[in-house]
């Protein structure tokens, strides 16, 4: 089957410009990740849905950053008034439930310029 | 905080050695622990996911250990392959009460033909 889409794959933004990241999940899983990895470094976890509340949205590194959900599944993570620092690859994975195996998708590189 | 590492940064070895791959945990209070690899310009695969009463898990020749108290999980790889190479990460999950993954930053394996 499908497995997890996001779109687009590459952004390039000028700074101060709002972005909209997108993630289709795989169909039926409930749990849904965002996370950063900044060039040669770890990942960074930024937000967990579970339908479509989020009750861990503690890796939102600022009020720029919002995310939402529309049931149990597309997902769009949203940059307001970007910065140079936001630039990295967004990656979204999906799962059936907390702690299960996680599936990702191929990431949004985002460039900042 | 729990803060996961991951240790060789990198790692060079002729085909058909078998090797291991060490990821340590400073807070031994985890849900789980998964391994992944990364291949470049891709997203992330899930190897294997160790709940934390288990001591073990094995896919074909991958094996992943856990040893809770200690904090450390290993990934054994057998019989290494060109197709091996990639970066390797670890992610582990608190108990109740929290959904994010802490990841570490990874061993870049590379499996010389």
């Amino acid at each position: 089957g499908a497995g997890v889409s996001q779109s687009p794959s590459n952004k390039v933004t000028e700074k101060g410009k709002d972005v909209e990241l997108r993630c289709d999940p795989i169909s039926g899983h409930t749990a849904l990740y965002w996370y950063r990895q900044r060039l040669g470094q770890g990942l960074e976890f930024l937000i967990y849905f579970q339908g479509n509340s989020a009750p861990d949205k503690s890796g939102l590194p600022s009020d720029r950053f919002s995310a939402e959900r529309t049931g149990e599944s597309v997902s769009t993570l949203t940059i307001q008034r970007t910065q140079q620092e936001d630039s990295a690859v967004y990656l979204c994975a999906s799962s059936t439930g907390r702690g299960d195996t996680q599936y990702f998708g191929p990431g949004t590189r985002l460039t900042v310029l | 905080k729990q803060e996961v590492t991951q240790i060789p940064a990198a790692l060079s070895v002729p085909e058909g050695e078998n090797l291991v791959l060490n990821c340590s945990f400073t807070d031994s209070a985890i849900y789980n622990l998964q391994w992944f690899r990364q291949d470049p310009g891709k997203g992330l695969t899930s190897l294997l996911l160790i709940q934390s009463s288990q001591r073990e898990q094995t896919s074909g020749r991958l094996n992943a250990s856990l040893d809770k108290s200690s904090g450390r999980s290993t990934l054994y790889i057998a019989a290494s392959q060109p197709g091996d190479s990639a970066t390797y990460l670890c992610a582990v999950m608190g108990t109740s009460g929290t959904y994010k993954y802490i990841f570490g930053t990874g061993t870049r394996l590379k499996v010389l033909a």
